[in-house]
């Protein structure tokens, strides 16, 4: 069975800092989707960023990136110019389309505080 | 991106009721999926909701629990029956447009139940 694992329960960063949070996964597939799922205290979960398996290229949205480590199942994301509006827990996730389904997995949560 | 509505937003509810729980979307959409958030935690899905026959359940959760309902492609009910304490968690409605790689779920507000 695939599992998504968050080992930073917390992090906190100074407002204008650059942030990374870790995200590994383990699965048997060879082609899934990764995403990070940001929930602010609204709770919402608001999509930030997606990476596709199948492509090397790191996916990037505006101050957002990840670091995709294909090998060694790895996926942490990269915060540049942290904002006051970026604290909130941050969820990856794996997803897995099966047969009649198509669940996300999800780690167990990162939250991250932004100091100014 | 899809706009996604619930009712209620929050409730209060004593052990023993039942309370069902309405996900609208803004457009049609292929998949309509419940997670549950327990508090502190991460998401995990109850469900998929099919349109036109019965939702496929994850584990550990059950339709005599979890009846759900999708009479058409934009709306899907979740309700959560018999409750008990352990029953307070945040409800999620998550919805896929269609099954194609390049899309991505998107997820409702929430519902927060909290059971005396």
């Amino acid at each position: 069975a695939q599992t998504v694992t968050q080992s930073q329960p917390e992090m906190s960063v100074q407002e204008a800092e650059t942030v990374t949070l870790s995200c590994t996964y383990d699965t048997s597939e060879s082609d899934y989707y990764l995403f990070w799922y940001k929930q602010p205290p609204s709770r919402q979960m608001i999509l930030v960023i997606r990476q596709e398996a199948y492509k090397q290229q790191n996916a990037t949205e505006n101050r957002f990136s990840v670091n995709f480590q294909k090998a060694a199942k790895s996926f942490s994301l990269k915060i540049s110019d942290s904002q006051l509006g970026d604290a909130a827990m941050y969820f990856c996730a794996y997803r897995t389309p099966t047969y009649n389904t198509d669940k996300l997995i999800f780690g167990t949560g990162t939250r991250l505080q932004v100091f100014p | 991106s899809a706009v996604i509505s619930q009712k209620p937003s929050r409730d209060i509810c004593q052990r023993g009721t039942s309370l069902t729980i309405q996900c609208q979307v803004d457009s049609q959409v292929t998949m309509m999926f419940w997670y549950r958030q327990q508090p502190g935690q991460s998401l995990t899905l109850i469900a998929t909701a099919n349109q036109g026959s019965e939702a496929t359940y994850e584990s550990g959760f059950v339709i005599d629990k979890f009846p759900i309902s999708r009479p058409n492609l934009t709306f899907s009910t979740l309700t959560v029956s018999n409750m008990s304490p352990e029953d307070s968690s945040i409800y999620l409605c998550s919805v896929l447009r269609d099954r194609a790689s390049t899309d991505t779920q998107y997820f409702g507000p929430g519902t927060r139940l909290t059971v005396l």
